[in-house]
C-alpha cells in the first residue's frame, strides 16, 4: 500500500499569498494516477487536479500541480478568499490511498 | 449533469450491517467504475472500494472482508454492505464516480455524502 504524506498539516496564509503544499509518497507512483482535491466544510470533496498537473473543470489557472516520483506539490499562485479549504492528494494504487490532508486557514 | 445520491439508514447498530445505495442520474452507470469513500467526523478520507459496471469489484483489505459493493444496471445503481460494524464505522459515506481522461484518472462525481451512526 503506497502511504501519502501531506505536509504541512495546516498552513496559514493572507489572501494574496502563495501557498505550497506538499505530498509525499512512500514508493516512486506514477503521475497519470496522483490527484488533488480541494474539500470545504460540509461539502463533498471536489477534484482539483488529475494526472498530477491537469487542472479539472472550474479551477482557474491559480492552482497548479507539479511533480513526480515521490515528491508531489499543489501550489496557489495567488490565494483568495474561497481558496481556504482542506486539500487531500489521492493515488490510484491497490488500494486507493488518500492523504492525511492540509488545511489552509486565513492568517 | 451526472448527479449521485446516497440513501439508507443514519443509524446502525453494533455488530449489524449498514447498508447505503448510490442513485445515479443524468448518465449512464455504464463504462465507469463507481467508488464507496468514508470520512469520519473531523478526520480524513479512507477509500472503501469500487465496482465497475461490468461487477468488477476491488475492496480496501483494511476492512478485511467485511465489504460488499453490487450494482444495479437497470436502475443505474450500485450498493455498498459493510458488516459487523462498530463505532468506528461511524461516517460520512461518499460515493463516487472515476473517470478516465485519457490515461489520467480523477474522481470527478460525488454524493453530498450521508453520515451513518453506529450505536445501539
Amino acid at each position: 500500500e503506497i502511504v501519502l504524506t501531506q505536509s504541512p498539516g495546516t498552513l496559514s496564509l493572507s489572501p494574496g499569498e502563495r501557498a505550497t503544499l506538499s505530498c509525499r509518497a512512500s514508493q516512486s507512483v506514477s503521475s497519470s494516477y496522483l490527484a488533488w482535491y480541494q474539500q470545504k466544510p460540509g461539502q463533498a470533496p471536489r477534484l482539483l487536479i488529475y494526472g498530477a498537473s491537469s487542472r479539472a473543470t472550474g479551477f482557474p489557472d491559480r492552482f497548479s500541480g507539479s511533480g513526480s516520483g515521490t515528491d508531489f506539490t499543489l501550489t496557489i499562485s495567488r490565494l483568495e478568499p474561497e481558496d481556504f479549504a482542506v486539500y487531500y492528494c489521492q493515488h490510484f494504487g491497490s488500494p486507493y490511498t488518500f492523504g492525511q490532508g492540509t488545511k489552509l486557514e486565513i492568517k | 449533469q451526472v448527479q449521485l445520491q446516497e440513501s439508507g439508514p443514519g443509524l446502525v447498530k453494533p455488530s449489524e450491517t449498514l447498508s447505503l445505495t448510490c442513485s445515479v442520474s443524468g448518465g449512464s452507470i455504464s463504462s465507469y467504475f463507481w467508488s464507496w469513500i468514508r470520512q469520519p467526523p473531523g478526520k480524513g478520507l479512507e477509500w472503501i472500494g469500487y465496482i465497475y459496471y461490468s461487477g468488477t469489484t476491488n475492496y480496501n483489505p483494511s476492512l478485511k472482508g467485511r465489504v460488499s459493493i453490487s450494482v444495479d444496471t437497470s436502475k443505474n445503481q450500485f450498493s455498498l454492505k459493510l458488516s459487523s460494524v462498530t463505532a468506528a464505522d461511524t461516517a460520512v459515506y461518499y460515493c463516487a464516480r472515476e473517470t478516465q481522461f485519457g490515461n489520467l484518472l480523477g474522481i470527478d462525481y460525488w454524493g453530498q455524502g450521508t453520515l451513518v451512526t453506529v450505536s445501539s
